[in-house]
Order: C-alpha cells, then structure tokens, then sequence
C-alpha cells in the first residue's frame, strides 16, 4: 500500500515547455487534489476531481490543466511553462469530497524549477 | 474570505520541554480543522482533526484545541524530542472555498538535542 505517489520527483523545464505532472493512489478514493506549495505561503488549490469524471477549478487554475484518467489517477498539465510556476506541487487524496471528519492524504511532491 | 495565520513562524526549543503552536482564522464558521506535520522534501502527514462540534483531540504527546468562537486552535507538544523537528501546518474547511482546504503558512519548529 502505497499511498499517494508522484512523478517526477523533480525536473526543471524552460520557459514554454510543457509537461505532466503524474499523481496515483492506491487507497479507492474518489477525490484527488493538485496543490502549489511556495515560500511564505501556505498551500494553494490549483484543481480538484470530486469524483472519478469530473474536475473543477480551484484557488489558482491559471496556466494548468487536470485530467482525471480513472479512479487511482489525476495528472496537472502545463502547457507552457513560465517562471512563475516554479514551485512545489503536491496531489492529495481523500475518500470522500465535503464530508465532515475528512482528512487528505498527500504525496511526497514534485519540485519544478522554471528557467 | 478564510484566512488562516499561524505564530510564530519559527520556533527552536531544547529538547523536553512542552510547547505550544498557534494558529488563527478569520471566520468562525468552520467545519474542522486539521494539524499537519510536514518534513523537509516530504508530503504532509496528517497529525489531528477537529470537528468544529469538538473542543479538543489528542494522539499521544499531542494535543489540539479549537476554540470556534474565537477563532483559534493550538497544538500542544509535550515532552519535545529532537524527531519532533518539522514544520506544522494547521487547516480549515469551512464548506466554502470549493469545498476545500485553507492552509496557513506553518511554524518550523526545531528541537535542540
């Protein structure tokens, strides 16, 4: 039992390239999570899936994009790299979305650099 | 709009002593809150949750409280130990906000052996 698990580790991109971002569970959730994580700030929502089939944004959608490919994956693409992205993303997951008592299960992070 | 503050930043102890974290936010109206413990180049653990119908949880040397009408939580740790050295995130949910949580920025504590 793995957990929520992420690739790449780490990767370092330059202006206007593109990439993927993966992100598995294992535990049958039904929502997963794609956060940004920046120095001196707290942990931002980029995009949510509340179930396996649908996406929404979140606090920060801007220059990414989600696809929820089945029930143990959701990958945060970006298109067009800039600067500004370079951050720490974490993919989370919970059994449920909008239920009391529910916590989040977070992978270890990927760490992008934009040059 | 939440907003979830969390003193001090930092903070370095000698290892045995109990300390005390805080964390603050500006509506009241919240469905839980959760303590988190997040190790350099690592994910975050989820450590305790509130429901906002509780006052307090506690696993082990931890201890959280939530006091909703004032708008503040804290995280207890006693008897502090050098493996204890991590930054602690504290979040809200408050139904709003797409249904999500709300983060504060942590306090890096550091206990001295």
């Amino acid at each position: 039992n793995a957990g929520v698990t992420q690739t790449p580790k780490f990767q370092v991109l330059k202006t206007g390239q593109s990439m993927t971002l993966q992100c598995a569970q294992d535990m049958n959730h039904n929502s997963m999570y794609w956060y940004r994580q920046d120095p001196g700030m707290g942990l931002r929502l980029i995009y949510y899936s509340a179930s396996e089939g649908t996406t929404d944004k979140g606090e920060v959608p801007n220059g990414y994009n989600v696809s929820r490919l089945n029930k143990r994956e959701f990958s945060l693409r970006l298109e067009s790299a800039a600067p500004s992205q370079t951050s720490v993303y974490f993919c989370a997951s919970s059994e449920a979305f909008r239920r009391r008592g529910e916590t989040q299960y977070f992978g270890p992070g990927t760490r992008l650099l934009v040059l | 709009k939440q907003e979830v503050t969390q003193i001090p930043a930092a903070l370095s102890v000698p290892e045995g002593e109990n300390l005390v974290l805080n964390c603050s936010f500006t509506d009241s109206a919240i469905y839980n809150l959760q303590w988190f413990r997040q190790d350099p180049g690592k994910g975050l653990t989820s450590l305790l949750l509130i429901q906002s119908s509780q006052r307090e949880q506690t696993s082990g040397r931890l201890n959280a409280s939530l006091d909703k009408s004032s708008g503040r939580s804290t995280l207890y740790i006693a008897a502090s130990q050098p493996g204890d050295s991590a930054t602690y995130l504290c979040a809200v949910w408050d139904g709003g906000s797409q249904g999500n949580l709300i983060f504060g920025k942590g306090t890096k504590l550091s206990v001295k052996p």
